[in-house]
């Protein structure tokens, strides 16, 4: 069974250009959770979605940052315009959301680096 | 507040030698989960066990057990006979049943296994 899949793997761009990330989830997986990781930071949550609806986007740094989830089986993380320290690693992970609380599978992250 | 304090920033052992991973978390909800999940360099993170609030029976899965105590809000992870493919970095995570089933990670304990 395919797992969560993130493109691009790795992107760099320069300050001040549009970034987007995107995440396929797990087919049958109704919760999606973007996450950040940084050296600073650590891992940390942006949003989450449950049935494509956003949940909680009290992660989300700023107004660069944007998040949607047009159907089931498609999400995107935006960045506009980017700076450097949005330079990180970026997760999307899926679950079940359900009754009980179902494990969160990760895909392979994109490795973002804003010069 | 939740938290996750996993107090061990690096730890390094030679092959074969038994190590534990710390893990202490916070929490004033009487339904949580815990899990652990392994990074290995490649940068994707693994899951490996979770483990809900009303559940203190210890696991062992091969090498790797797993010690969950509520009297002391720990649950700590040991590899038995270590070896060098279990270098990585290991994140314990709270998950609340609120809040729509967020991760809230610790910093991670960095194991290098030296041969």
């Amino acid at each position: 069974d395919a797992g969560v899949i993130q493109s691009p793997r790795h992107e760099v761009t320069e300050m001040g250009q549009e970034v987007t990330l995107r995440c396929k989830p797990i087919s049958g997986h109704n919760s999606l959770f973007w996450y950040r990781q940084t050296m600073m930071r650590g891992l940390e949550l942006l949003i989450y979605f449950n049935n494509n609806v956003p949940i909680d986007d009290s992660g989300m740094p700023e107004d660069r940052f944007s998040a949607k989830m047009p159907n089931a089986s498609f999400s995107t993380l935006k960045i506009q315009p980017s700076e450097p320290r949005d330079s990180a690693v970026y997760f999307c992970a899926s679950t079940r959301a359900g009754r009980v609380r179902e494990t969160q599978y990760f895909g392979p992250g994109t490795r973002l680096l804003v010069l | 507040a939740q938290k996750v304090t996993q107090a061990q920033t690096e730890i390094s052992v030679v092959e074969k030698e038994d190590v534990t991973l710390d893990c202490v978390y916070e929490t004033r909800d009487t339904t949580y989960y815990l899990f652990w999940y392994k990074q290995p360099p490649s940068g994707e993170l693994v899951f490996l066990i979770r483990r809900n609030s009303f559940d203190e029976q210890n696991e062992i899965s091969g090498r790797y057990s797993w010690n969950f105590q509520k009297s002391t809000s720990s649950f700590n992870f040991t590899i038995t006979a270590s070896q060098v493919v279990d270098s990585a970095v290991y994140f314990c995570a709270l998950s609340r049943e609120r809040q729509g089933g967020k991760l809230i990670f610790g910093q991670g304990t960095e194991l290098s296994v030296k041969p």
